[in-house]
C-alpha cells in the first residue's frame, strides 16, 4: 500500500539556523506531492506543491522542496528559521490512479528556540 | 469569501449520540474531503465526495456516514458516537481531484467523546 512516511516526530532548531524536514513516500509511480503547515488550533495551509518539471519547487513564506525520485523523498527546507514557524509541518502525497485523494505523513512538529 | 467553514467547531458527546458536523464551501469545487486527525497519525481520510450527490469511503470510513445533497456542503454524521472517534476533524475541498490543484482546509471541529 502507498504510504508517507515523515521520520522525524518532533525537530528543535534555533532561530536562524537553517532546517530540513524529511518525507519518503513508498510507491511505483511518481506521486503528485505537497507541503502543509498547520499552525496550533488552526487548519492546515499549503506550502508548496510538485506536479511535474523542476524538481525544486519554491513556495511560500520562503521554504523549498526538492524531489529526488531516486530516494522517493520530497525533503522541506527553509535557509534561516523564524521563530513563527514553529508549527506542524505535514508531507502529503496524491496518486493519479488513487482518484488525488491525498495521503498524510504523521507530521513533524518544529520548536524554535530563540 | 469564506473559504470552507465547518461547524461546529467544538462538541462534547455521550457515548451512543448522534451528531452531524456541517462543511459548507463557497468556491464552487467539486471535490470535498472529510479527515481526522490523531496524535502521531497525521489526517487520516474518512469519506470523500466527487461531486454533488455522490461519496466514497477513505482509509477510516466504519462509523461515519456522509451526505452531499447540495455542492456547496458536505455533511458528515456520526450515527452512535464511540470513545475511539475523540478526534479533530478537518473538511477540505478542491476544484478538482486534488492532486493537481491545492486542497483547502476549514478550521477544524474537536469532538471529544465521553
Amino acid at each position: 500500500a502507498q504510504s508517507v512516511t515523515q521520520p522525524d516526530i518532533h525537530i528543535t532548531v534555533s532561530e536562524g539556523a537553517s532546517l530540513e524536514l524529511r518525507c519518503n513516500y513508498s510507491y511505483g509511480a511518481t506521486p503528485y506531492l505537497f507541503w502543509y503547515v498547520q499552525s496550533p488550533g488552526q487548519g492546515l495551509q499549503l506550502l508548496l506543491k510538485y506536479f511535474s518539471g523542476d524538481t525544486l519547487v519554491q513556495g511560500i513564506k520562503g521554504f523549498e522542496a526538492e524531489f529526488k525520485r531516486s530516494q522517493s523523498s520530497f525533503n522541506l527546507r527553509k535557509p534561516s528559521v523564524h521563530w513563527s514557524d514553529a508549527a506542524e509541518y505535514f508531507c502529503a502525497v496524491a496518486f493519479y490512479n488513487q482518484g488525488g485523494k491525498l495521503i498524510f505523513g504523521q507530521g513533524t512538529e518544529l520548536s524554535v528556540k530563540p | 469569501n469564506a473559504g470552507v467553514t465547518q461547524t461546529p467547531k467544538f462538541r462534547v458527546l455521550k457515548t451512543g449520540q448522534s451528531m452531524t458536523l456541517l462543511c459548507a464551501q463557497d468556491m464552487n469545487h467539486e471535490y470535498m474531503y472529510w479527515y481526522r486527525q490523531d496524535p502521531g497519525m497525521g489526517l487520516r481520510l474518512i469519506h470523500y465526495s466527487v461531486g454533488e450527490g455522490t461519496t466514497a469511503k477513505g482509509e477510516v470510513p466504519d462509523g461515519y456516514n456522509v451526505s452531499r445533497l447540495k455542492k456547496q456542503n458536505f455533511l458528515l454524521g456520526l450515527e452512535s458516537a464511540a470513545p475511539s472517534q475523540t478526534s479533530v476533524y478537518f473538511c477540505a475541498s478542491s476544484y478538482n481531484q486534488g492532486f493537481s490543484t491545492e486542497a483547502f482546509f476549514g478550521q477544524g471541529t474537536r469532538l471529544t467523546v465521553v
